[in-house]
């Protein structure tokens, strides 16, 4: 079946332009995450979905960065004003509930966004 | 808390000759474990994982890992390192109140010569 796809492959924009970021999950996966990699930072969480809604949002670095789900399936995560420091590959994974919780789920992950801001 | 440390940063073996990517991790929970693999410009494929069943966890491509928790560590394995095997792997732990979330190391490029 179809893995986790991610729309755009490559963005670049200028700094303090807004940017969307897509993720379209695996079906029937309800829980869906969202990761940063970077050559500073290596790979960071920033935001997990279970359905339509965000229990943990720790990982997003400001304000400018907020993201969506709608009808339990894709997300959307949008940058704000963007600055040289966002750039980076933008991850998505998703993940389907089994009975040992949500710690041992594989997380399947798309082949990400590069986000260049210049 | 949960972090992750990969202990080398690069790895170079010989194609044939073993291989060893050493991880230590932390966590006040319970964890689950996984290696994930990255080739280059593509997406973070799963080897292996570990969620309290066996502690010797076997993976695709030969890979395998055994969790040691009086050593706190999960290194992986590979009897035979073949050309297609170079990649960047992280060693990723998940658990406890995170929701999922997991804490990835650093990373450790694998480098294999032929």
């Amino acid at each position: 079946g179809a893995g986790v796809s991610q729309s755009p492959s490559n963005k670049v924009t200028e700094k303090g332009k807004d940017v969307e970021l897509r993720c379209d999950p695996i079906s029937g996966h309800t829980a869906l995450y969202w990761y940063r990699q970077s050559l500073g930072q290596g790979l960071e969480f920033l935001i997990y979905f279970q359905g339509n809604s965000a229990p943990d949002k720790s990982g997003l670095p400001s304000d400018r960065f907020s993201a969506e789900r709608t009808g339990g399936s894709v997300s959307t995560l949008t940058i704000q004003r963007t600055q040289q420091e966002d750039s980076a590959v933008y991850l998505c994974a998703s993940s389907s509930r089994t009975s040992g919780g949500l710690s041992t789920d594989t997380q399947y992950f798309g082949p990400g966004t590069r986000l260049t801001v210049l | 808390a949960q972090s992750v440390t990969q202990l080398d940063s690069h790895v170079s073996v010989s194609e044939g000759t073993p291989v060893l990517l050493r991880c230590n991790y932390s966590s006040s929970y319970s964890p689950s474990l996984f290696w994930y693999v990255q080739h280059p410009n593509k997406g973070l494929q799963l080897l292996l994982k570990y969620t309290s069943a066996a502690t010797l966890v076997k993976g695709i491509n030969g890979f395998e890992a055994e969790f040691k928790k009086s050593e706190t560590s999960f290194h992986l394995t590979k009897p035979s390192a073949h050309m297609s095997d170079a990649a960047e792997y992280f060693c990723v732990v998940s658990g406890g109140t995170s929701y999922g979330k997991l804490t990835f190391g650093q990373g450790t490029i694998l480098t294999v010569h032929p």
